[in-house]
């Protein structure tokens, strides 16, 4: 079965930093680009950051560039979202996501697996 | 950025209906097209892609139209399970962009 798995999500103080990991299972993971997409509490989805299936190439979203760092461990079948300088406006619910076999760069397909979400939340 | 703009923001329907949302683009798209689904309190899922392409495994009541700039999804008899969110997103070109959702309620 495919699947992915998102943990590392928590409570973090404005400017204070966290990890996310995405574990993913059923496919041959090291083939597919992958993304971040947050979606904050009651809002729509917002595309964060991508990745291309060997690491190459990354991209993110103007709101985070700078602060957000995408990775992956391709042996370990796992995506990871470095964040750090983080705002209240980070604060949301981080999906992974595949991007479809058609994909030639980092996010040009839609995403047919999603991750259960991992919860974000920056407060003092 | 490519903005999506989805109408209606609400729509109220009843099991067995044939309901219609429609998405557009700020500029063309071509067929770049991809439509989910969302309920509380879990991930989207794909419906259709490549504009009218249904997702392996989704029902057949489920389709989608369009090119360019104006795109529809359709339900064409509505089931209890299909109450829930839906968005547009386009990933025609860097950076993907989402419509603001749609959501269907029970009437």
């Amino acid at each position: 079965e495919v699947q992915l798995l998102e943990s590392g999500g928590g409570l973090v103080q404005p400017g204070g930093s966290l990890r996310l990991s995405c574990a993913a299972s059923g496919f041959t993971f090291s083939s597919y680009a992958m993304s971040w997409v947050r979606q904050a509490p009651g809002k729509g989805l917002e595309w964060v950051s991508a990745i291309s299936g060997s690491g190459g190439s990354t991209y993110y979203a103007d709101s985070v560039k700078g602060r957000f760092t995408i990775s992956r461990d391709n042996s370990k079948n796992t995506l990871y979202l470095q964040m750090n300088s983080l705002r209240a406006e980070d604060t949301a619910v981080y999906y992974c996501a595949k991007l479809g076999p058609r994909a030639v760069a980092g996010t040009d397909d839609a995403f047919d697996i999603w991750g259960q979400g991992t919860m974000v939340t920056v407060s003092s | 950025a490519i903005r999506m703009t989805q109408s209606p923001s609400s729509l109220s329907a009843s099991t067995g209906d044939r309901v219609t949302i429609t998405c557009r683009a700020s500029q063309g798209i071509s067929s770049y097209l991809a439509w989910y689904q969302q309920k509380p309190g879990k991930a989207p899922k794909l419906l259709i892609y490549a504009a009218s392409t249904l997702q392996s495994g989704v029902p057949s009541r489920f389709s989608g139209s369009g090119s360019g700039t104006d795109f529809t999804l359709t339900i064409s008899c509505l089931q209890s399970e299909d109450f829930a969110t839906y968005y547009c997103q386009q990933y025609y070109s860097y950076p993907p962009t989402f419509g603001q959702g749609t959501k269907l309620e029970i009437k």
